[in-house]
């Protein structure tokens, strides 16, 4: 079974130019969560997905930051205009229970913005 | 006050060693405890979840769960250099859906 994949896995982007992470989660997870690391801190809370539906946002650092699930199976999560500290690994985790808990992760996407 | 605290380490043990980690929490009606394994570049990996007090064995880990003093570690016995790797604690909140993690903890088990 092919776990959670994520896209790119490293990019590197100027100061207010956009780029959009990618994250397909295990095939039959209806939850899907986005995380973040900067450098040095812990992984925070972005957002949850239950199936399309956003069923907690409240991690998302400002409305430079757009995640979407279209069909209930794949996510994008989009930064425009990217801003230095928006530099870190973006994980995203897929589970079939909507507890939080038993939380299957990617390996991230590191962004690094110059 | 951070939800969640552990020490950064690095810890360090030789190989056959017990490793203890610890991780201790600020919400007291915290109901989930869990555990991640993180190489370097990698994804995390549960590893073990509790979610009631006193001890959970799996193979060489054991987790034990204080919820009076706030209180979660992980035992590592017969620890191995592929033990290696940042080891992250996390806690589900009462009031989301959400895991808070710690810092973690890097451990390091010498051969």
């Amino acid at each position: 079974e092919a776990g959670v994949t994520q896209f790119p896995s490293h990019s590197v982007i100027e100061k207010g130019q956009t780029v959009t992470l990618r994250c397909d989660p295990i095939s039959g997870h209806d939850n899907l969560y986005w995380y973040r690391r900067v450098m040095g801190k812990e992984i925070k809370f972005l957002l949850h997905f239950v199936k399309e539906s956003k069923q907690d946002e409240s991690g998302m650092p400002n409305n430079r930051f757009l995640a979407e699930r279209t069909g209930g199976t794949y996510s994008t999560l989009k930064v425009q205009p990217a801003e230095l500290e928006d530099s870190g690994v973006y994980f995203c985790a897929s589970s079939q229970a909507g507890d939080g808990s038993k939380l299957f992760f990617g390996e991230g996407s590191r962004l690094t913005v110059l | 006050q951070k939800e969640v605290e552990q020490n950064s380490g690095p810890l360090s043990v030789p190989e056959g060693a017990i490793a203890s980690l610890n991780c201790t929490y600020s919400d007291r009606g915290s109901q989930s405890f869990f555990w991640y394994r993180q190489y370097s570049g990698k994804s995390p990996e549960l590893i073990m979840s509790i979610y009631s007090n006193g001890d959970k064995e799996d193979g060489r880990f054991t987790a034990q769960l204080n919820k009076a003093s706030q209180y979660v570690s992980l035992l590592i016995r017969d620890s191995q250099p592929s033990d290696s790797a940042t080891y992250l604690c996390a806690v589900n909140l009462i009031y989301g859906n959400k895991l808070v993690f710690g810092a973690g903890t890097i451990l390091r088990v010498k051969s």
